[in-house]
């Protein structure tokens, strides 16, 4: 079975503070994606990685894939409130009842205070 | 209306009731999923609809009852259900060519008394 461990599970910063959670798998995924989940709403996508090394930037926020493709980090700079939210990464199964379906992690939720 | 739709977004039953939650997608996807989101869990791959053929069933017991009559709706028919099966149903649609990446709905919240 492929598992994705998100960590940390709760951070509370406070806003202008850096950051950084963490997706680890002992499975390597040709691609992980990361969600952000809303209270009251359903996950929405941020970024998608595919390539071993991948460094991609969305605003304030840095999105890396392992050289081995088997963990991805999200840094995000100067958090604001309007971060906060559960951040989910899914990563594609590669075999078994898993295959071509996306395997979720639990999730870090984050909460940024003014 | 764009996007994906649930209906309805707040749902309260007894473990007698029959239920059904909708789903509709308006981004011209051919795949539809429900799942299931719990504290403390990752969320969980219920159903998978491929061009209307389910094609995964995630060992869900059979109280859940998918619906899928076209590419763009899908239900999830609710019977006799258990206070556990309180959580979030959340609907999701797409292309599943590329890196499947999804399309959420804003989830139903179900409570089962």
């Amino acid at each position: 079975t492929q598992l994705l461990e998100q960590s940390p599970q709760f951070l509370s910063i406070q806003e202008g503070e850096n950051l950084t959670v963490y997706c680890n798998s002992s499975s390597v995924f040709s691609s992980l994606q990361w969600y952000r989940q809303e209270p009251g709403e359903g996950p929405v996508l941020l970024v998608t990685v595919v390539t071993g090394g991948e460094v991609k930037k969305l605003k304030r926020l840095t999105f890396q894939f392992g050289d081995a493709r088997k963990d991805s980090s999200l840094h995000i700079t100067a958090a604001q409130p309007g971060d906060t939210g559960l951040y989910l990464c899914a990563g594609e199964g590669n075999y078994g009842g898993s295959q071509g379906n996306l395997i979720f992690g639990k999730g870090t939720k984050l909460s940024v205070k003014p | 209306e764009t996007g994906v739709t649930q209906t309805p977004r707040h749902l309260v039953m007894g473990m007698t009731n029959k239920k059904s939650l909708k789903c509709e997608q308006h981004l011209g996807h051919n795949a539809m999923y429900w799942y299931k989101q719990s504290a403390k869990k990752p969320l969980e791959l219920m159903f998978v609809y491929n061009f209307k053929e389910q094609t995964e069933n995630n060992s869900v017991p059979s109280r859940f009852s998918p619906e899928c009559p076209n590419s763009s709706h899908l239900f999830l028919h609710l019977h006799t259900l258990q206070p556990e099966d309180s959580a979030l149903y959340l609907c999701a649609s797409s292309t599943r060519d590329g890196y499947n990446e999804q399309f959420f709905g804003p989830g139903t919240r179900l409570t089962v008394l």
